[in-house]
């Protein structure tokens, strides 16, 4: 079945730094989508790629599809400690699934 | 729009029972998909209905099931229920024509004892 990877697992950053996180699959998507999870919420969506190489920003976050399809970033400029949460991928499987990618749990220090 | 609603928020259950968790959709959307999260797997998807109908199916067994009403409201039910079902209980809702956009509500959070 569908294989999604998410790097790093955690990451601690000082407040205004920046941040990035990397989703990578084992097959070629034909979407993706990113959601944040804050500590104790529910995951919430951010955003959608659907084109090759796609890149789109919200304020401070960029989201970038890859040129093959298969990975996907997103990345925070001056973090803030609102940003702190769970970051994850979703990916349509197949196989009839929706799948979400691990996460990657942002600390940011003030 | 009001969000995505969940009842309950919090259930405890004993081993063996069964429980069945509700879910109203955001007014107007027609999919509606369970999740399931748990600290050891993460979010995993149980199933997905539209239009009354449960068009896709996650890897779980057959004691979790679910329905939708015609109102587009859903239940999820399990039976027989085991420590390791143990989870927040996930529901999102789709708008027509983009249903991997998904709005969650908060969840319900099931503790099996």
């Amino acid at each position: 079945g569908q294989q999604v990877m998410q790097i790093p697992q955690y990451q601690h950053v000082q407040e205004g730094e920046d941040f990035t996180t990397y989703c990578n699959s084992s097959t070629t998507l034909s979407n993706i989508q990113w959601y944040k999870q804050r500590p104790g919420g529910h995951p919430v969506f951010l955003i959608q790629l659907v084109k090759s190489g796609e890149v789109k920003k919200q304020k401070r976050l960029t989201f970038q599809f890859g040129e093959a399809k298969k990975n996907s970033s997103l990345h925070i400029t001056a973090t803030q400690t609102t940003d702190v949460g769970t970051y994850f991928c979703k990916v349509w499987d197949y196989g009839q699934n929706f799948v979400f990618g691990p996460g990657t749990r942002l600390s940011v220090l003030p | 729009k009001a969000g995505v609603t969940q009842t309950p928020r919090y259930l405890i259950k004993t081993r063996g029972q069964q429980v069945t968790l509700s879910c109203s959709p955001i007014s107007g959307h027609r999919s509606v998909s369970w999740y399931q999260q748990t600290p050891g797997q993460g979010l995993q998807f149980l199933f997905e209905y539209f239009s009354e109908t449960q068009r896709n199916k996650g890897n779980f067994p057959g004691r979790f099931s679910g329905r939708q009403f015609s109102n587009s409201r859903s239940e999820m039910n399990v039976s027989t229920l085991e420590l390791g079902d143990s989870a927040l209980y996930l529901c999102a809702s789709s708008p027509l024509g983009s249903e991997e956009t998904q709005y969650f509500g908060p969840g319900t959070r099931l503790l099996v004892l």
